[in-house]
């Protein structure tokens, strides 16, 4: 099945920096790459998602970048926010979602 | 804007007993799924349905588990004799024309004393 690798796992970075998380997938055929956001106690949220035919795609100051070879996507948040300060999961799907471990990212004010 | 809402937000059994977990999807949605979040550790999927009907399911969805989809809206996950393993954070999720873009509910905590 599906292996999704993400690191780090923890990632703590000063209001305004920018923070990247980065995931690989073992599985050629995923197409498609969502991230979630979960804030403690929450439900996971869908924040962005790429797919397959595409390499980057932004979202305000949220953006990802699949890599089809490498077989591995990031996401990159830019002047970060304390209300940035979540857990994220990258996540691939062939047939099914397949998550990353999660990394948690704490926004120093 | 629609959400995935499940019942009930967190609920206690004994060992050994029967638990219904409940949800309700996005009203349009035709894709349904079960997750569980063990604390502190990734979201791992338990099982997709579409069109009444099983398509996808993992080691971790043994014959203690079952889904359902009793009525138009509700769609039920059993574990028919709980394990303290069990215990854990259970997320439904929808979505509307495959397992892309999934929506997930607010969770139910089931601890197993």
């Amino acid at each position: 099945g599906e292996n999704v690798e993400q690191h780090p796992s923890t990632l703590s970075v000063q209001e305004g920096d920018s923070a990247v998380i980065k995931c690989t997938y073992s599985d050629s055929a995923s197409n498609y790459f969502p991230w979630y956001k979960q804030e403690l106690g929450k439900r996971p949220q869908l924040i962005i998602d790429i797919r397959s035919n595409v390499g980057e795609k932004k979202d305000q100051r949220i953006a990802v970048t699949l890599n089809k070879t490498a077989k591995h996507f990031s996401l990159h948040i830019t002047e970060t926010q304390p209300e940035d300060s979540a857990v994220y999961f990258c996540a691939a799907i062939k047939y099914k979602l397949s998550f990353g471990a999660g990394t948690t990212v704490t926004v120093r004010a | 804007e629609p959400e995935v809402t499940q019942t009930p937000s967190h609920q206690v059994t004994q060992m050994g007993q029967e638990v219904i977990l409940r949800c309700v999807p996005i009203s349009n949605h035709l894709y349904f799924y079960w997750y569980r979040q063990i604390l502190g550790q990734k979201v791992e999927f338990l099982v997709s349905f579409y069109n009444n009907e099983i398509s996808e399911k993992s080691e971790i969805f043994d014959d203690q588990f079952s889904v359902e989809r009793p009525d138009g809206s509700n769609f039920t996950l059993k574990i028919r004799s709980t394990k303290l393993e069990d215990s854990a954070m259970y997320f439904c999720a929808s979505s509307t024309g495959g397992p892309d873009e999934q929506y997930f509910g607010p969770g139910t905590r089931l601890t197993v004393t």
